[in-house]
């Protein structure tokens, strides 16, 4: 099992332009998580998913997008990059919510100038 | 809203010695309780939870944490550390009633000297 991974590892983006951050996992997890991380600052929730086809908004979704089409991956889209979007984004998994276990991908480092 | 606060940034702590870290939460009942680790360069990885029943939580790595309702507090300890402890360490808090999300302190750094 690879676990959760993230494409791309590093990424500097101009300001206004889009990408999108991959997250697959084999793991077959229902729930799925984008999370980002600043100095000082903890993990605050981006979006989520409880199952392909179903996302909500989390803590600051404001400036991303998601989808999750299949159960296994969860694209998290920038559209219009700020500065204020410069950060080291996560994806997390689990098999339900609640009490389990969030297993974490290795994150992706976006600076965006 | 559930919230929670770990009141020491860094911590430095020589080999061999124990090793404490505070975790404080703010909810009105007993909520879901993390503790996660993340190496330099890494993502996160469990390290023990607490939901119910005995209040001492041993975990992985040597790790265990005490959950004292009273303090409404979750401490992580370790009687000796080694030095491939050093990382940064977060304390989460998840609502019973909520679907899993979590709220992650701002976590403590941990130096480990020689």
């Amino acid at each position: 099992n690879a676990g959760v991974t993230q494409t791309p590892k590093f990424r500097i983006l101009k300001i206004g332009q889009s990408m999108t951050l991959q997250c697959t996992q084999d793991m077959n997890h229902n729930y799925m998580y984008w999370y980002r991380q600043d100095p000082g600052m903890g993990l605050k929730l981006i979006y989520y998913s409880v199952g392909a086809g179903i996302t909500d908004k989390g803590e600051v979704p404001n400036g991303y997008n998601v989808s999750r089409s299949t159960t296994e991956d969860f694209p998290l889209r920038l559209e219009l990059a700020a500065p204020s979007q410069t950060s080291v984004y996560f994806c997390a998994s689990s098999r339900e919510g609640r009490t389990d276990t969030q297993y974490f991908g290795p994150g992706t480092r976006l600076t965006v100038l | 809203a559930q919230s929670v606060t770990q009141p020491d940034i860094h911590i430095t702590v020589s080999e061999g010695a124990s090793l404490e870290l505070r975790c404080n939460y703010s909810y009105g009942a007993t909520p879901y309780l993390f503790w996660y680790v993340q190496s330099p360069g890494q993502g996160l990885q469990l390290l023990l939870k607490y939901f119910s029943g005995d209040t001492l939580v041993q975990g992985i790595k040597g790790f265990e944490a005490e959950f004292k309702r009273s303090q409404s507090s979750f401490n992580l300890r370790k009687p000796s550390v080694h030095w491939s402890d050093a990382a940064e360490y977060f304390c989460a808090v998840g609502a019973p009633d909520s679907w899993g999300k979590l709220q992650f302190g701002a976590g403590t750094q941990v130096v480990v000297t020689p």
